[in-house]
């Protein structure tokens, strides 16, 4: 069975510094892998995703993530980070080439100081 | 262009009581997926429905039912409420199963 694991429950760093989230997965084959934000009171929002190819995928708001299979990594990357970075971020693996039955990680709380 | 939908957005019910969650997919899609996700935790996927049909299940109890109408709205319904069953329901859209997946503001259901 396919599994998620973010290993930082809250990272707070400061505005204008580097981020790195961490996702680490286990699933036999090729996942398809992705990163989801959610602000207080909203829905999630998806940030990126990779299923192939180049392994440094890039995304909306700045963010761009690299896949490593020897690793079993996804990491979240943003050079410079802005006061409205500040969420719940959830990585996420698919068994298929799809969206059918996403497993989530358990979200790391994103923390902004001035 | 609305995006996907939810009702009611908070709601209370008892143990025992059943709970019905509506969601309307954002305007062309008609793919629905349905997640739990409990406080502190990440979303688990309960089913998705696609032509009226349920697809795929997640491992939920069959307290938990769906349906889908030809408009491609979906109802989630949930029976017999225990309090484990507290959480904030996730309702996704997407345009077949390899679109990306759009989800609404969700419904927080509390048991008591």
């Amino acid at each position: 069975a396919q599994s998620v694991t973010q290993p930082d429950i809250h990272i707070t760093v400061s505005e204008g510094a580097s981020l790195e989230l961490r996702c680490n997965y286990s699933y036999g084959a090729t996942p398809y892998l992705f990163w989801y934000v959610q602000s207080p009171g909203q829905g999630l929002q998806l940030l990126l995703k990779y299923f192939s190819g180049d392994t440094l995928v890039q995304g909306i708001k700045g963010f761009e993530a690299e896949f490593k299979r020897s690793q079993s990594s996804f990491n979240l990357r943003k050079p410079s980070v802005h006061w409205s970075d500040a969420a719940e971020y959830f990585c996420a693996v698919a068994p298929l080439f799809g969206n059918e039955k996403l497993t989530f990680g358990t979200g790391t709380r994103l923390t902004i100081i001035p | 262009d609305a995006g996907v939908t939810q009702s009611p957005t908070h709601l209370i019910k008892t143990r025992g009581q059943q709970v019905t969650l509506r969601c309307s997919p954002k305007s062309g899609h008609d793919t629905v997926s349905w997640y739990q996700q409990a406080l502190g935790q990440g979303p688990q996927f309960i089913f998705q429905y696609y032509e009226e049909e349920e697809r795929q299940r997640g491992n939920f109890p069959d307290r938990f039912s769906g349906h889908q109408f030809p408009n491609y709205s979906s109802e989630l319904n949930v029976n017999a409420l225990l309090l484990g069953d507290s959480a904030l329901y996730l309702c996704a859209s997407s345009l077949g199963s390899t679109g990306e997946l759009f989800f609404g503001e969700g419904s927080r259901l509390t048991v008591l």
